[in-house]
């Protein structure tokens, strides 16, 4: 089945740090850019960090430069956002997401979503 | 960065009828613009990307034009199930999404 799975979400401390994790299934997981895009409670769609295939190239969101960072195993066929210093404007629904045709930057595939919530 | 206004901000319309959907960026994005729709408490779903093309599975009744900085996303016969927040994204330049419109069914 084709799928994604996001997992690590919680709630933390204002300038804790979180790693959340997305396992893929289904699809040859090195061929594709992934990415995270958040929504906090309410609001809308966010884009945060993005990575190419061979994890060779990462993108992040000015709001999250320098903070947190995305990553991937592709023998794992999973992808990371580690994600430090977090701010109570971080706490969101962070979701994973699939490119639709390799590196084209629409996304086709979206897990669930993982919950962050950052506490003061 | 560019920035995406999407209007209205609320459509609300009858079953049968067409919405029409409009993002509009603030600088050109050529047709490097997709379409999502998202339900209450579900992920996004892709429907229409680089301006006009419909992802797999996505209803005729879905379509997309545009080119530039003015976009538009019509649904046709417009249906309950149609009950959503709709959102614009490009990727002309980085990537951003729209605040999204909001259809409601009478």
């Amino acid at each position: 089945e084709v799928q994604l799975l996001e997992s690590g979400g919680g709630m933390v401390q204002r300038g804790g740090s979180l790693r959340l994790s997305c396992a893929a299934s289904g699809f040859i997981f090195s061929d594709y850019v992934m990415t995270w895009v958040r929504q906090a409670p309410g609001k809308g769609l966010e884009w945060v960090a993005a990575i190419s295939g061979t994890g060779g190239n990462t993108y992040h969101a000015d709001p999250v430069k320098g903070r947190f960072t995305i990553s991937r195993d592709n023998s794992k066929n999973t992808v990371y956002l580690q994600m430090n210093s977090l701010r109570a404007e971080d706490t969101a629904v962070y979701y994973c997401a699939k490119d639709v045709q390799g590196s084209v930057w629409y996304f086709d595939l979206w897990g669930r979503g993982t919950l962050v919530t950052v506490s003061s | 960065e560019v920035v995406l206004t999407q209007s209205p901000a609320t459509l609300s319309l009858s079953p049968g009828e067409r919405a029409i959907l409009s993002c509009r960026a603030s600088q050109s994005v050529g047709t490097y613009l997709a379409w999502y729709q998202q339900k209450s408490g579900q992920a996004p779903r892709l429907l229409i990307y680089d301006a006009s093309k419909r992802a797999t599975g996505i209803p005729a009744r879905f379509s997309g034009s545009g080119s530039g900085t003015d976009f538009t996303l019509t649904i046709s016969n417009l249906e309950p199930e149609d009950l959503a927040v709709y959102y614009c994204q490009q990727r002309g330049n980085w990537l951003t999404f729209g605040g999204g419109t909001k259809v409601e069914i009478k």
